[in-house]
């Protein structure tokens, strides 16, 4: 597509329950990455792939989370029993493989999650 | 602990003032260099950025940044700022010593424009 797209742009969801977040990257782009970003602060990296594989999970914050990208292109966030404390802005960004493009993230515009 | 910082939290500034927004790194090694921008109602999208080089570079809409390798710096400026760049703005650091693509990025600068 001609963007990052992420879904749902907005969840809100009771402390204790399943939420999955999607990502569907540029197409072409090999690499894509998950970050969230509190209110006041700044994006903080959680996850990033290139093509099927995490190639560096050392941001997700626990077992609670974790994410797939099964087939290379589409990824889920997958946050298990949620608590108050990760409602944020869920970003998500691709970026083209290669010394020029690798690191030159596109992003998407987020899915905010809401937890009660 | 390894870390982007961005000293400046909130500037304020009227049109045609200049601009120079600071950015600090703790990684040793080789980095990569990024500012990223998030205008009101925006997603982030890339300002300008530093792979190797001349450490002056320049990005979009009159933006400059410095890398002072010695400094552990990457500061941003703009000669004279008008009230569209009104906006968040993010550096980030790539440490390519540690063998990883992702992104580490600083807390964010606000700067509020007024004509």
């Amino acid at each position: 597509g001609a963007g990052v797209s992420q879904t749902p742009s907005n969840k809100v969801t009771e402390k204790g329950k399943y939420v999955e977040l999607r990502c569907d990257p540029i197409s072409g782009h090999t690499a894509l990455y998950w970050y969230r970003q509190s209110l006041g602060q700044g994006p903080e990296f959680l996850i990033y792939f290139q093509g099927t594989g995490a190639a560096d999970d050392s941001g997700l914050p626990n077992d609670r989370f974790f994410a797939v990208r099964p087939e290379g292109s589409v990824s889920t966030l997958k946050i298990q029993r949620t608590e108050r404390g990760d409602s944020a802005v869920y970003l998500c960004a691709s970026s083209l493989n290669g010394v020029a493009g690798a690191n030159v993230l596109t992003f998407g515009a987020g899915s905010r999650l809401t937890v009660l | 602990a390894q870390s982007v910082s961005q000293h400046n939290h909130h500037v304020i500034l009227s049109e045609a003032a200049s601009l120079e927004l600071g950015c600090n790194y703790s990684y040793g090694g080789t980095v990569n260099l990024f500012w990223y921008v998030q205008y009101p109602g925006q997603h982030l999208q890339l300002l300008l950025k530093y792979f190797s080089g001349d450490p002056l570079v320049k990005g979009i809409k009159g933006f400059e940044a410095e890398f002072i390798k010695s400094k552990f710096s990457f500061n941003l400026r703009k000669p004279s700022v008008q009230w569209s760049d009104t906006a968040e703005y993010f550096c980030a650091v790539n440490p390519r010593s540690y063998n990883t693509d992702k992104l580490i990025f600083g807390t964010g600068t606000r700067l509020q424009v007024f004509p």
